[in-house]
């Protein structure tokens, strides 16, 4: 079962633009991750915010996180050609501690 | 540092075959995973091993086995394979399920014809 839904499912801009994208999850949980996957690669861990944390910085990625909503956003800041990839939420929810996972969202960057 | 490795990376069934996809992990983890991932699907968790010797279904465990070997080896094994096991498959270990974060092989895509 999907818990984080990206917004939006895809996303085109040009090198040196920023690009934001929203992960919405539905139930309480103790942290949210984003992953990046290259075109036929393994999936890359990018940053882990937890529950108690509001915003988080790595490079040129900013994420935030809002309990209240359910929502997190990642902006990629100056983009390059290379960020061309899929963008994936997982979320680590619940007594089980499932990492669960939302549907991805499509980003190329155009040089 | 090799990470998490998995062979092979890619794999033609006949329907009715069986086959083992290996992963190995090198990073000491307790929690090992294996996923598929379908077009328009995102990750599905198959299984999972939250520490060695022991082992859970995820979502979507029909048609598959899987055995924790050690601390580092964690095999899935389709029985009898069906097209509708034609997926990308991928290994993931962990130091902390759900808690930390996840590092994947490289995947195995697979066709079953």
């Amino acid at each position: 079962s999907q818990q984080g839904e990206e917004d939006p499912q895809a996303l085109s801009i040009q090198e040196g633009e920023n690009a934001t994208m929203n992960c919405s999850y539905k139930t309480s949980i103790n942290n949210l991750q984003w992953y990046r996957q290259n075109s036929g690669r393994g999936l890359v861990h990018l940053i882990l915010i937890r529950s108690n944390e509001r915003e988080k910085h790595s490079g040129r990625l900013r994420v935030t996180l809002d309990t209240s909503k359910k929502s997190s956003s990642l902006l990629i800041t100056a983009s390059r050609a290379a960020d061309t990839a899929s963008y994936f939420c997982a979320t680590g929810a619940g007594n089980n501690r499932k990492l669960i996972w939302g549907l991805g969202t499509s980003l190329a960057v155009n040089p | 540092n090799a990470g998490v490795t998995q062979t092979p990376k890619f794999q033609v069934l006949k329907t009715g075959q069986s086959m083992t996809l290996q992963c190995a992990q090198d990073m000491n983890h307790n929690s090992m995973y294996w996923y598929r991932q379908d077009p328009g699907m995102g990750l599905r968790l198959i299984y999972y091993s939250a520490s060695e010797g022991t082992t859970d279904k995820g979502e979507v465990p029909n048609g598959y086995n899987v055995s924790r070997l050690n601390k580092r080896e964690f095999s899935l094994r389709l029985e009898s394979a069906a097209p509708s096991q034609t997926s990308v498959y991928f290994c993931a270990s962990s130091t902390d399920r759900g808690l930390s974060e996840a590092f994947f092989g490289q995947g195995t895509r697979l066709t079953v014809v």
